[in-house]
């Protein structure tokens, strides 16, 4: 089991370009997440899915777009990049509600 | 939407000390509190979760407690080694997958 991997590692974008990042998971889990962590901010959640072809929104959704055509495939759209959007992105997955949720390693991005 | 407010920020104890970081929670339909340990540079892991209908739960030398009627919860670690120093953060789930954080707690275990 490679459990939650994410590619790129590290990313640097300009201003207003698109980009994806990648999220898989191999352990057949419905539940998977998008979160940004920023410095002395903990986790936020970007976006949600609890299965194929259901999505929902997060807590900072703005400026993001994610699809879930797979179980096991989770990618997240950024439109349109800005520096604000200057982050490390964590994918995570889980079983079921009260179960385990693993993180991948994360994806760094810096927009200038 | 849920708000997670965790305390202290930062927190220094010298090995062998028990140290003990708390969160509370606002949404009453949260069912899942767990517990994460992030080291630099990677990912958080789970360290111990509580589910609603428990009061306390115990693994080792780390321990979760929930009080569902002040919405708050804790974690304690007791006997505190240096490999424990890292960033901890607690979380708070619905049933729909909407998960929550906290800001996290930097804790240091002095030699």
């Amino acid at each position: 089991n490679a459990g939650v991997t994410q590619t790129p590692k590290f990313q640097v974008l300009k201003t207003g370009q698109s980009m994806t990042l990648q999220c898989a998971q191999d352990m057949n889990h419905e539940y998977m997440s998008w979160y940004r962590q920023d410095p002395g901010m903990g986790l936020r959640l970007i976006h949600y899915s609890v299965g194929a072809g259901i999505t929902d929104q997060g807590e900072v959704p703005n400026g993001y777009n994610v699809s879930r055509s797979t179980t096991e495939d989770f990618p997240l759209r950024l439109l349109s990049a800005a520096p604000s959007q200057t982050s490390v992105y964590f994918c995570a997955s889980r079983a079921g509600v009260q179960e385990t949720q693993y993180f991948g390693p994360g994806t760094r991005l810096l927009v200038l | 939407g849920e708000n997670v407010e965790q305390h202290p920020s930062t927190l220094s104890v010298q090995e062998g000390d028990s140290a003990v970081i708390k969160c509370t929670y606002s949404d009453s339909a949260s069912n899942y509190f767990p517990w994460y340990k992030q080291e630099l540079g990677k990912g958080p892991q789970l360290i111990i979760d509580i589910r609603s209908n428990v009061g306390e739960k115990k693994d080792q030398r780390i321990a979760v407690t929930l009080n569902k009627t002040a919405k708050h919860f804790s974690l304690h670690i007791t006997e505190t080694q240096p490999e424990d120093s890292a960033v901890y953060f607690c979380a708070a789930s619905k049933r729909n997958n909407d998960m929550r954080f906290g800001a996290g707690t930097r804790l240091t275990v002095k030699p």
